[in-house]
């Protein structure tokens, strides 16, 4: 099971930390997406920390312990959104129960 | 550019089955995985399977064993998921996604059918 907050707040321009829990979570990787309303999801962290072409570099990750981090620094309006942690166990996808996050 | 092209809305009655189909554009379709996963209304993302379009593999979660089929084209560049029977429980939102056979991330997706079972 991984374990998400069900939601974050942000002001405009701090930082924004979401985290997703898991026992032993460290020793995988950990891949973060993005869902905005109305839309697919989209990958914004791979690999724990590795950012695709075209995702800006306000967004980070890390992976430690029992324990996954994504980072929105500087947080924009355009990042309101609902974000999935995904992991591989065995050829098997899990994912997070995701966090909605809203700049106010 | 990449483009993972999905079939429409569909509206099924119970016991009912569904074929939603993805078409691939933009690069080499037997060079990834394509995996389904669905998201039930307001809620998280649940993956079903995966189907390599090579060699025609395919793995299925657990819970959806016995009940999808995924196939593929290749002539076509068109991989198929078929779930049946239907119960409302599987009214939700499928999405086709792509996965390098390298690699493990999800970095691209079909814009999602929405399957309704109603009676």
């Amino acid at each position: 099971d991984l374990t998400q907050p069900p939601s974050v707040s942000v002001s405009p321009g701090q930082t924004g930390t979401i985290t997703c829990s898991g026992d032993r979570l460290g020793r995988k990787y950990v891949y973060w997406y993005q869902q905005k309303a109305g839309q697919s999801p989209q990958l914004v962290i791979y690999d724990d920390k590795k950012r695709p072409s075209g995702i800006p570099e306000r967004f980070s990750g890390s992976n430690s312990g029992d324990k996954a981090t994504l980072i929105i620094a500087g947080t924009q309006a355009m990042d309101e959104s609902d974000y999935y942690c995904q992991v591989w166990d065995n050829g098997i996808a899990y994912f997070g129960s995701g966090t909605t996050v809203t700049v106010l | 550019q990449v483009q993972l092209v999905q079939s429409g809305a569909e509206v099924k009655k119970p016991g009912a089955s569904v074929k939603v189909s993805c078409k691939a554009s933009g690069y080499t379709f037997t060079d990834y995985h394509i995996h389904w996963l669905r998201q039930a209304p307001g809620q998280g993302l649940e993956w079903m399977g995966w189907i390599y379009p090579n060699s025609g593999a395919t793995r299925y979660a657990q819970k959806f064993l016995g009940r999808v089929t995924m196939t593929r084209d290749t002539s076509i560049s068109t991989a198929d998921m078929e779930l049946i029977p239907l119960t409302s429980d599987d009214t939700a939102i499928y999405y086709c996604a792509r996965v390098p056979s390298s690699a493990a991330e999800i970095d691209s997706w079909g814009q999602g059918t929405l399957v309704t079972v109603s009676s």
